[in-house]
């Protein structure tokens, strides 16, 4: 129940499409769910979080969409760019602890 | 500003020594995590501090893993006896507490190797 099952493992698409990566969670207590964007050789960084009261929220090009109902979260990058090429991680967390079960991963790769 | 400083960046040693890595979280921030990952793998949490509470220690893998956190500040990982199974990125992370959902801020990693 603590678990958030992350796909795909791995994505490669051409520069300028859409790339979609989803979560999916099992524990209803979560309510702060955050996607971080990895580098070769640095650490995560936040790249934008939800909150289950709304069910998308747009920062340029990275909109996460969220269905309650489904359990499930997804990272849309607009207009892919070679720079995006990094891994990818969705995590969930509950306020009181802020504990984050972390997602498996996606490597996205942008082929120019 | 500064961020989580890590030392060392790398650290290649032999099976069965003893290692210790540190963590210098940014000034403030009450809350330090470490994680490893694995090569090409998610994070995996291994222990967590808050300001003076006594540490989560959940996710330390066997007894030859231990933290101290001196002072609020600095975080020291010791791994005793490393096995070949140890080799990892060990990560760390911190965050304010006060605010609704501070994000965790990490470090880039100590590259751990293990011969």
């Amino acid at each position: 129940q603590q678990q958030v099952k992350q796909s795909p493992q791995s994505l490669i698409v051409q520069k300028g499409g859409i790339s979609i990566i989803n979560c999916a969670y099992e524990n209803t207590a979560f309510d702060y769910f955050p996607w971080y964007q990895q580098f070769p050789g640095k650490g995560p960084a936040l790249l934008i979080a939800i909150r289950p009261d709304v069910s998308e929220k747009k920062e340029g090009r990275f909109t996460i969409s969220f269905n309650k109902s489904a359990k499930q979260f997804s990272l849309h990058i607009m207009d892919s760019q070679p720079g995006d090429s990094a891994t990818y991680f969705c995590a969930a967390s509950m306020d009181s602890n802020y504990q984050l079960i972390w997602g498996a991963g996606t490597k996205l790769i942008i082929k120019p | 500003g500064a961020g989580v400083s890590q030392s060392p960046s790398n650290k290649v040693t032999e099976k069965g020594k003893d290692v210790e890595l540190r963590c210098d979280p940014i000034s403030g921030h009450t809350a330090l995590y470490w994680y490893r990952q694995s090569l090409g793998q998610g994070l995996e949490f291994l222990i967590y501090f808050q300001g003076n509470s006594a540490p989560d220690k959940s996710g330390l893998p066997s007894d030859r893993f231990s933290a101290e956190r001196t002072g609020g500040s600095v975080s020291t990982l010791t791994i005793q006896r490393t096995q070949q199974e140890d080799s990892a990125v060990y990560l760390c992370a911190s965050r304010p507490v006060s605010g609704d959902n501070q994000p965790q801020h990490f470090g880039d990693g100590t590259r751990l190797s293990i011969l």
